[in-house]
């Protein structure tokens, strides 16, 4: 079965600085790949994901996420973040619908 | 509004007195999921069904139970509350399709058992 790893469980970062939160899953098949934000007492949000094609995934609020077969990573980005990208991130990876496996989430602190 | 409604958001009870935590979506999902979510474990499967009346474990399912009679709920079911089962509950649905297997997540259920 597969797994994930999150490197960092947490992450404090300044304002306007970048950010790299990492991700590296283990499979003997093919995967999909995903990375999930949570604001605090919310659901899980899809921020973006690897199906196939490009390996480089963008979200709408300017992160990125690439896909490194090699390396078996899958780390999300962010040039400059800002104090509202304060939350919990979480990586999932999953070969079907009914396999979905989730890392131990990442706390992206941002200070101003 | 797409949405996975969770009711209750909150709740505490005392072990032993059974509780149902209703789940609800509307977009005509195929899949639904139950997930518990503990603090440096991330999120975990507890039980995730098909389809209607397709129901399977997932990776923790001691001590719950599920139902799918209807496509659009699935309720979990805690039929003796025990201290080890507050945790942080989310309902999850996606659709089989080609391409959408991300999962729509609910608000998440609190639960403290005391």
């Amino acid at each position: 079965a597969q797994s994930v790893t999150q490197l960092d469980s947490q992450v404090p970062v300044f304002e306007e600085a970048p950010v790299e939160l990492r991700c590296n899953y283990s499979s003997s098949v093919s995967v999909y790949l995903f990375w999930y934000v949570q604001y605090p007492n919310q659901g899980l949000q899809l921020l973006l994901k690897y199906l196939s094609g490009s390996t480089l995934v963008e979200s709408i609020n300017g992160f990125e996420a690439e896909f490194n077969k090699s390396q078996t990573s899958f780390h999300l980005r962010k040039p400059s973040v800002h104090i509202s990208d304060t939350a919990e991130y979480f990586c999932a990876v999953s070969v079907t619908n009914n396999d979905m496996r989730f890392g131990a989430g990442t706390r992206l602190t941002v200070k101003p | 509004e797409a949405q996975v409604t969770q009711n209750p958001r909150y709740l505490i009870t005392v072990t032993g007195k059974k509780l149902t935590v209703t789940c609800s979506q509307n977009m005509n999902h195929e899949y639904m999921s139950w997930y518990r979510q503990d603090p440096g474990l991330g999120l975990r499967q507890i039980y995730y069904s098909m389809n209607v009346e397709v129901t399977d474990k997932g990776d923790v399912p001691e001590g719950y139970k599920v139902s799918r009679k209807e496509k659009r709920n699935f309720p979990l079911i805690l039929e003796s509350p025990s201290p080890n089962q507050t945790s942080l509950y989310f309902c999850a649905s996606s659709s089989t399709l080609a391409g959408g297997r991300e999962q729509y997540f609910g608000p998440g259920t609190r639960l403290t058992v005391t």
